[in-house]
């Protein structure tokens, strides 16, 4: 079965400085994945997802993930946190067993200090 | 012209009452889902319709019943309102039922359901 771990529940930056959210997933397929921002209160916005064509995924408000295979992650980082990036972030992996759910890890909480 | 809404924004009702929540996408997707994200931000797969066939059915009470009329509507009505009840529940649809490489799902606005 996939699965998604995302290995901080809550991370604490100052603005100005890098963002590492961690995921890792497990995944029978080639897998799909996708990171997902739900800012308080709000519905969910895809960030970026992970088509296959390249290992480095640029999405929007200046997020990129790298996808290693070897490694079976799929981290989000940002050269420089911004005070509006104060959100929850989900991982998703395609999952089901013919691949037709999204799977969503537990989430991480970013928190952007002044 | 909101992609994908939900109604109510909000829903507060007493445990054992009957309660439906609606959703409606104009992106001409041909699947809908609903999800349920509890107190811990957790977010689970309820159901999925596919041009208005069930294609997924997770280990939710039957007390939940979706209801797609059409392929751009898929209502959610819960019988029998418990304390367990309360979350967030959120609406997406997808251009077909294989969240693939390119096919993102897109999310409304979410529905804040309190069983008092």
């Amino acid at each position: 079965a996939q699965s998604v771990t995302q290995l901080d529940s809550h991370v604490s930056v100052s603005e100005g400085t890098p963002v590492l959210l961690r995921c890792n997933y497990s995944s029978s397929y080639s897998p799909s994945l996708f990171w997902y921002v739900q800012h308080p209160n709000k519905g969910l916005q895809l960030l970026l997802k992970y088509t296959s064509a390249a290992t480095l995924v640029k999405g929007i408000n200046g997020f990129e993930a790298e996808f290693k295979k070897s490694e079976t992650s799929f981290h989000l980082t940002k050269p420089s946190a911004h005070m509006s990036d104060a959100a929850e972030y989900f991982c998703v992996v395609r999952g089901g067993n013919y691949g037709q759910n999204f799977v969503f890890g537990p989430g991480t909480r970013l928190s952007v200090l002044p | 012209d909101t992609a994908v809404s939900q109604t109510p924004k909000y829903l507060v009702t007493q445990m054992g009452n009957d309660k439906s929540i609606k959703c409606e996408q104009n992106l001409g997707h041909d699947t809908m889902y609903w999800y349920k994200q509890d107190s811990k931000k957790f977010l689970k797969i309820m159901f999925s319709y596919n041009n208005k066939e069930l294609i997924i059915n997770e280990t939710v009470p039957n007390r939940f019943s979706p209801k797609s009329p059409d392929k751009a509507h898929l209502n959610l009505h819960i019988n029998s309102l418990e304390l367990g009840d309360s979350a967030v529940y959120f609406c997406a649809s997808s251009q077909d039922r294989w969240p693939g490489l390119h096919n993102e799902q897109f999310f409304g606005p979410g529905t804040r359901l309190t069983v008092l």
